[in-house]
């Protein structure tokens, strides 16, 4: 198992591009999400999905996009990139149940700058 | 609202001592659980220990440990005899329902862990 996949895992980027930050996980899992750590912030949930199809937002939602159309993949898509989105990106994915318990598995992040 | 805080921001120590790093959560739900989580320089995260609500029991793994009261909303976790490989940031984190089955984690702003020779 490859566990989580995040690509690429360095970006730089100038204001008003797009881009999108894949996610990948190869666990079966239902639940994926996406979270950006900033300095003195720990890390804050922008979106996430409990199932293909089945997307929501999280805290920090505004400026970014998902999708999940398969249950393995969960994009991150910056729509007109910022210099606030400059930021170190997380994809996390964990089974779901009865309980909320279950570990969530996180990639190696990915590191984006927005000049 | 869920809410976890991390008052120690960075903690420096010499090799072999113990340290404790503080965890305290505010929620409203009578089930949920809490997590560690370790950030070698490396940048990954890496899960350390989940605890439910209903555990009290402290748990030891090694050189870590975890000491949890519900009574004051806290989960410290202590490093004995602390070596240059612990040095790391280290994120407490509270699950949080979502819809359905699924859950959230809401995180601490960590504390940042330096041991020195």
């Amino acid at each position: 198992n490859a566990g989580v996949t995040q690509t690429p895992k360095f970006q730089v980027l100038k204001t008003g591009q797009s881009m999108t930050l894949q996610c990948a996980q190869d666990m079966n899992h239902e639940y994926m999400s996406w979270y950006r750590q900033d300095p003195g912030m720990g890390l804050r949930l922008i979106h996430y999905s409990v199932g293909a199809g089945i997307t929501d937002q999280g805290e920090v939602p505004n400026g970014y996009n998902v999708s999940r159309s398969t249950t393995e993949d969960f994009p991150l898509r910056l729509l007109s990139a910022a210099p606030s989105q400059t930021s170190v990106y997380f994809c996390a994915s964990s089974l779901t149940s009865e309980s909320s318990y279950n570990e969530q598995f996180f990639g190696p992040g990915t590191r984006l700058t927005v000049l | 609202a869920q809410k976890v805080t991390q008052a120690q921001t960075e903690i420096s120590v010499v090799e072999k001592e113990d340290v404790t790093l503080d965890c305290v959560y505010e929620t409203r739900d009578t089930t949920y659980y809490l997590f560690w989580y370790k950030q070698p320089p490396s940048g990954e995260l890496v899960f350390l220990i989940r605890r439910n609500s209903f555990d009290e029991q402290n748990e030891i793994s090694g050189r870590y440990s975890w000491n949890f009261q519900k009574s004051t909303s806290s989960f410290n976790f202590t490093i004995t005899a602390s070596q240059v490989v612990d040095s790391a940031v280290y994120f407490c984190a509270l699950s949080e329902p979502l819809l359905g089955t699924a859950s959230k984690l809401t995180f601490g702003t960590g504390t940042r862990l330096q041991v020195t020779l």
